[in-house]
């Protein structure tokens, strides 16, 4: 049962653009909305989460906006570089983690 | 620090034989989760342990499935028998305690079932 809808599948950008993946999710009882990032051949790492009480957090090139009231939270990547080729998952947590389905990104060089 | 352990890293079995994950969480981690992550979707929780008890396990298919966590630390998955479906990537995480934390996955061991 799918409770993080996430898009795009698959995302190709050329380097130095910006990447954007959404999620949305339904359940309100979600209260942390991490983003992790797998290589092939490895486990998902944590990349950057929020709580709900923010609306935005940065670090480094990577940026989650969160819009509580739409129940979407969003992941932008600025200046993608080759290495952030990878797949990315949105996730949201009560008591268990729920993760979205994975997007895809490819950075061109 | 060390990370995550797993292994076997992957491995091949014929429908209907059993098969055993292993997995060593990170030192000092309370929590340990399992989770089945099938080609081209996100990893679904099957069980989650703190210390050496089932926290929660409502996803296991426990007809086939099953998990264990003795002393609070190494933890085995098992599946007997084996469907095709069950080809996927088992994942182990663990985290300090329950809650809010961060959760490290290790590499995974790739099942396929012929």
């Amino acid at each position: 049962q799918q409770q993080v809808k996430q898009s795009p599948q698959s995302l190709i950008v050329q380097k130095g653009g910006i990447s954007i993946i959404n999620c949305a999710y339904e359940n309100t009882a979600f209260d942390y909305f991490p983003w992790y990032q797998q290589f092939p051949g490895k486990g998902p790492a944590l990349l950057i989460a929020i709580r709900p009480d923010v609306s935005e957090k940065k670090e480094g090139r990577f940026t989650i906006s969160f819009n509580k009231s739409a129940k979407q939270f969003s992941l932008h990547i600025m200046d993608s570089q080759p290495g952030d080729s990878a797949t990315y998952f949105c996730a949201a947590w009560d008591n268990d983690m729920r993760f979205g389905a994975g997007t895809r990104l490819t950075v061109k060089p | 620090e060390a990370g995550v352990a797993q292994s076997p890293r992957y491995k091949i079995i014929e429908k209907r034989q059993s098969v055993a994950f292993w997995c060593n969480p990170i030192s000092g981690h309370a929590t340990l989760y399992w989770y089945q992550q099938i080609l081209g979707q996100g990893p679904k929780l099957l069980i989650q342990f703190q210390n050496n008890g089932v926290v929660d396990d409502s996803q296991l298919p426990k007809d086939r499935f099953s998990a264990e966590r003795l002393k609070g630390v190494d933890s085995t998955l098992k599946i007997q028998p084996a469907k095709l479906e069950d080809s996927a990537v088992y994942l182990c995480a663990s985290s300090f305690t329950r809650g809010v934390y961060e959760q490290y996955f290790g590499p995974g061991t790739r099942l396929t079932v012929t």
